[in-house]
């Protein structure tokens, strides 16, 4: 499996402001996915991080709340936008090799005041 | 849409006893996937499931993928303290494109030393 970091492991936001967090991969994956886990509860797929073309959103997700880059095989950046204390949740992006087995960064943290 | 039904949502245990959980779905999945969460962490994948009946294991941990394709279950022999964690059953949404993955609500394992 590939090593994934993200950027911030955590950070404490203003309502109205933006806050983007990037994933790292080590090696080139041909997918990305982010996910939402909100306090206390499961993981919920956002979006599917497609290399050279936008995002693939989930029902209930849009690209002007949730815009995703990825601009290469290795690189995805999620901006969660205008924050309201709702979006306070963990975001975690994953790569996935084959199949279905998916791995996992160790997420972000946001808190939104 | 597809949905993991994960029980129990909590267990408290003594070290040394086994534990077991289990995952069903009105849907058929063709994938099972179970993954353990640390306080902080992302999911770290345990065990992966590829086929019906198969039963596989990973040290102390054996899953099993439901002959009907709709459940699944997760044992854990002899806990210990590390043990605790929130353990997550998933699967592919949808049933096509691979690494889109639909979470169970998760089960709160505690054990006592």
């Amino acid at each position: 499996s590939a090593v994934i970091s993200q950027k911030p492991s955590r950070d404490i936001c203003q309502r109205g402001t933006s806050l983007t967090i990037q994933c790292q991969v080590d090696s080139q994956v041909t997918m990305m996915f982010w996910y939402r886990q909100q306090p206390g509860q499961s993981l919920t797929l956002i979006a599917t991080a497609n290399q050279g073309s936008e995002a693939t959103y989930e029902s209930g997700f849009v690209i002007d709340k949730f815009p995703i880059s990825r601009p290469n095989l290795t690189f995805s950046t999620l901006t969660v936008s205008n924050l309201s204390p709702e979006d306070s949740s963990i975001y975690l992006c994953s790569e996935g090799l084959a199949t279905d087995t998916q791995y996992f960064g160790p997420g972000t943290r946001l808190t939104v005041l | 849409g597809q949905q993991l039904n994960q029980s129990p949502q909590s267990m408290f245990i003594q070290e040394g006893e086994d534990v077991s959980m289990n995952c069903t779905s009105s849907s058929i999945f063709n994938t099972w996937l179970w993954y353990k969460q640390d306080p902080g962490e992302g999911p770290v994948l345990l065990i992966a499931l590829y086929k019906a009946g198969e039963l596989t294991s990973n040290g102390r941990l054996t899953a099993q993928f439901g002959i009907t394709r709709k459940d699944s279950f997760l044992n854990i022999s002899a806990s210990i303290p590390s043990d605790v964690g929130i353990y997550f059953c998933a699967g592919p949404l949808g049933g096509t494109s691979y690494g889109k993955l639909t979470f169970g609500q998760g089960t709160i394992l505690t054990v006592h030393p």
